[in-house]
């Protein structure tokens, strides 16, 4: 069974730093993809960026950006210039390439961006 | 265009009670996920649904049912409700099933 792991329940950054939130997966397969969704507090589930496993080019998005080491099955999320509106739970999921999309997420980094 | 809708957006009922949650995709998807989150956790992988036949089921009890209709939405059903299927339940939807999802906002079930 694959599983991922977030081992930072917090974090906070200024407004206009960079921070990282962390991720961890497991996983025996090759072809698998790797997402980051964000959370506001109003709920809805958005997705920030996604990146595929056979791709060793790191996925960017504007301000966000990973850094995928796939050996050490790391999958880490850095936001530049944050801003208030970062403010969310971020979770990383990992679903497996094929016909069957089902993700598995991590427990969430609660990242709140102070003014 | 209208995004994932999901109703109703907050429910109550008690236990041993049965629930329906409805979802109606984005227009022109045809798979349907449903996703339990439970207070302070990740979202956890229910079922999955592609032209009306079920693609996917996750570890939940058989208490939990699900269909998709031929307009593509979709119910999820919970029988015998115990005070631990209290979550947020989510709807994603996509083109097909290993297509990009996206999320409701949620039905807020909570039982008493």
């Amino acid at each position: 069974a694959q599983t991922v792991t977030q081992s930072q329940p917090e974090m906070s950054v200024q407004e206009a730093e960079t921070v990282t939130l962390s991720c961890t997966y497991d996983t025996s397969e090759n072809n698998y993809y790797l997402f980051w969704y964000k959370q506001p507090p109003s709920r809805q589930m958005i997705l920030v960026i996604r990146q595929e496993a056979y791709k060793q080019q790191n996925a960017t998005e504007n301000r966000f950006s990973v850094n995928f080491q796939k050996a050490a099955k790391s999958f880490s999320l850095k936001i530049s210039d944050s801003q208030l509106g970062d403010t969310a739970m971020y979770f990383c999921a990992f679903t497996l390439g094929g016909s069957n999309y089902k993700l598995t997420f991590g427990k969430g980094t609660l990242l709140t961006v102070n003014p | 265009d209208a995004g994932v809708t999901q109703s109703p957006t907050h429910l109550i009922k008690t236990r041993g009670q049965h629930v329906t949650l409805r979802c109606s995709p984005i227009s022109g998807h045809k798979s349907v996920s449903w996703y339990q989150q439970v207070l302070g956790q990740g979202p956890q992988f229910i079922f999955q649904y592609y032209e009306k036949e079920e693609r996917g089921r996750g570890n939940f009890p058989d208490r939990f049912s699900a269909r998709q209709f031929p307009n593509y939405s979709s119910e999820l059903n919970v029988n015998a409700l115990l005070l631990g299927d209290s979550a947020l339940y989510l709807c994603a939807s996509s083109l097909v099933p290993d297509s990009k999802q996206f999320f409701g906002p949620g039905t807020r079930l909570t039982v008493l």
